[in-house]
């Protein structure tokens, strides 16, 4: 069925650091993928979107690139602040009803 | 202030006890859904309102009940909370289902409920 997988739980790394968080898909539609951010005792808020294969989106420093071929929407940063400390949710959009599929999420940790 | 608004920010209840969730959104929106995010922060849909009208209903107890007196707001009923029910319960909106430009979902701080 259809899916959305983030492999890591956790990441742990020191301000200044590049990040790479993953995020992968199973769909047999077309693709409408989602990054969004949750500060502790926040709201989860978009961060970027992309539907578009190979092009890379870009938001507050982070960046991600859709990639049919891998079916891979990771999140990348080049040097993380301590405010990035969060949980990140990698979703898809179902074409139904704009129902989003959310991953597990991946807990960003950045020490200073 | 144009946002989606929760209350309350937190229930502390007994098992048996109904529980009401409000949602009000001032972002002009025509869908508005609700989230259950467990201990573990797993985000997972529960109800879906487009103009007033339930469109999405995922595999959730009947002792939930949504309700939605104008497309501006969704509030969450719960007769007979478990304890499985304790969880942190976002509410979101979004411009409308048809179609990617409608895509992007705004959410409110969400309502915390400990059922003890």
């Amino acid at each position: 069925g259809d899916s959305v997988t983030q492999t890591e739980g956790l990441v742990t790394l020191t301000k200044g650091l590049p990040v790479m968080l993953n995020c992968t898909y199973q769909t047999t539609y077309s693709p409408f993928l989602f990054w969004y951010v949750q500060h502790l005792n926040e709201a989860p808020k978009l961060l970027l979107k992309s539907s578009t294969d190979n092009k890379r989106t870009e938001h507050q420093g982070f960046y991600a690139t859709l990639h049919k071929s891998s079916s891979s929407f990771h999140l990348q940063k080049s040097s993380v602040q301590l405010s990035d400390s969060a949980l990140y949710f990698c979703a898809w959009l179902s074409g139904s009803f704009n129902k989003l599929t959310f991953g597990a999420g991946t807990r960003l940790a950045v020490c200073p | 202030e144009t946002a989606v608004f929760q209350t309350p920010n937190y229930h502390v209840t007994q098992v048996g006890n109904e529980v009401s969730f409000n949602c009000k959104q001032t972002l002009g929106h025509d869908t508005m859904y609700w989230y259950k995010q467990d201990s573990k922060k797993l985000l997972k849909i529960m109800f879906s309102y487009n103009n007033k009208q339930l469109i999405v209903n995922e595999t959730v107890p009947r002792r939930f009940s949504p309700q939605s007196s104008d497309k501006a707001h969704l509030n969450l009923r719960i007769k007979s909370v478990e304890p499985e029910d304790s969880a942190v319960y976002l509410c979101a909106s979004s411009a409308g289902t048809g179609g990617r430009n409608y895509a992007e979902q705004f959410f409110g701080p969400g309502t915390r409920l400990t059922v003890l």
